[in-house]
């Protein structure tokens, strides 16, 4: 069936240090892709999404790699902060609504001083 | 723009009781949409609105759960009797337009059943 996994549960990263978290999606028919943050005691906050006509979008210091060959999304955050620490969500979908937005179990990062 | 708010944001209960969860989406969001929340589960959708019309409430755990939206800027989310695995957190999200996949997700309101 559909599923959205992610490669690690938690990851830790030194302050100002780069990362990656990884996901793992098997509906090769998405279409659509998103990451969402969820900070503690918050609800998850969008930060970027991609489609699947696209391997690559940039934001303000983040980046979403996807490589739909082998169905692998990926978000880049440079120079991490404090303020990072979250547990990072992504999603995916295919067509319009976002009542099929199918959720991944998420990863925890913690940024380390 | 305040966001999509819910209330309470903490309640405990005790088995038997009722519960009633509220939401107010954001002002010209026309879908809107109730997420529980579970270490085992992740996020799981409950239900979902288009226009104040319930379209798809196939994510309702049992007939102890329901849902109302009687106006454009309020929901709640009921259930009755409460028991001790329904301990959650219930999100509300709302977003602009049927077609649209970018969610707006509220606080959250954090359930414990005793």
């Amino acid at each position: 069936g559909e599923s959205v996994g992610l490669h690690l549960p938690t990851l830790s990263v030194q302050e100002g240090d780069n990362s990656i978290i990884n996901c793992a999606y098997s509906n090769s028919a998405s279409d659509y892709f998103i990451w969402y943050k969820q900070e503690s005691g918050k609800g998850p906050q969008f930060i970027i999404d991609i489609r699947s006509n696209m391997d690559k979008r940039q934001g303000q210091r983040v980046t979403v790699l996807l490589n739909k060959t082998v169905k692998h999304l990926s978000l880049q955050i440079a120079a991490t902060q404090p303020g990072d620490s979250a547990v990072y969500f992504c999603a995916e979908t295919k067509g319009r609504g976002a009542q099929k937005l199918v959720f991944g179990q998420g990863t925890r990062l913690t940024i380390n001083p | 723009d305040a966001g999509v708010i819910q209330s309470p944001r903490h309640e405990v209960t005790e088995m038997g009781q009722e519960v009633t969860l509220r939401c107010k989406p954001i002002s010209g969001h026309n879908s809107l949409f109730w997420y529980r929340q579970t270490m085992m589960r992740g996020l799981e959708l409950l239900i979902y609105f288009n226009n104040n019309v319930p379209i798809d409430d196939s994510g309702m755990p049992e007939d102890r759960f329901s849902a109302k939206m009687p106006n454009a800027s309020f929901s709640t989310l009921k259930i009755q009797p409460s028991e001790p695995r329904d301990s959650a957190v219930y999100f509300c999200a709302s977003t602009r337009g049927s077609g649209a996949n970018v969610l707006t997700f509220g606080a959250g309101s954090r359930l414990t059943v005793l």
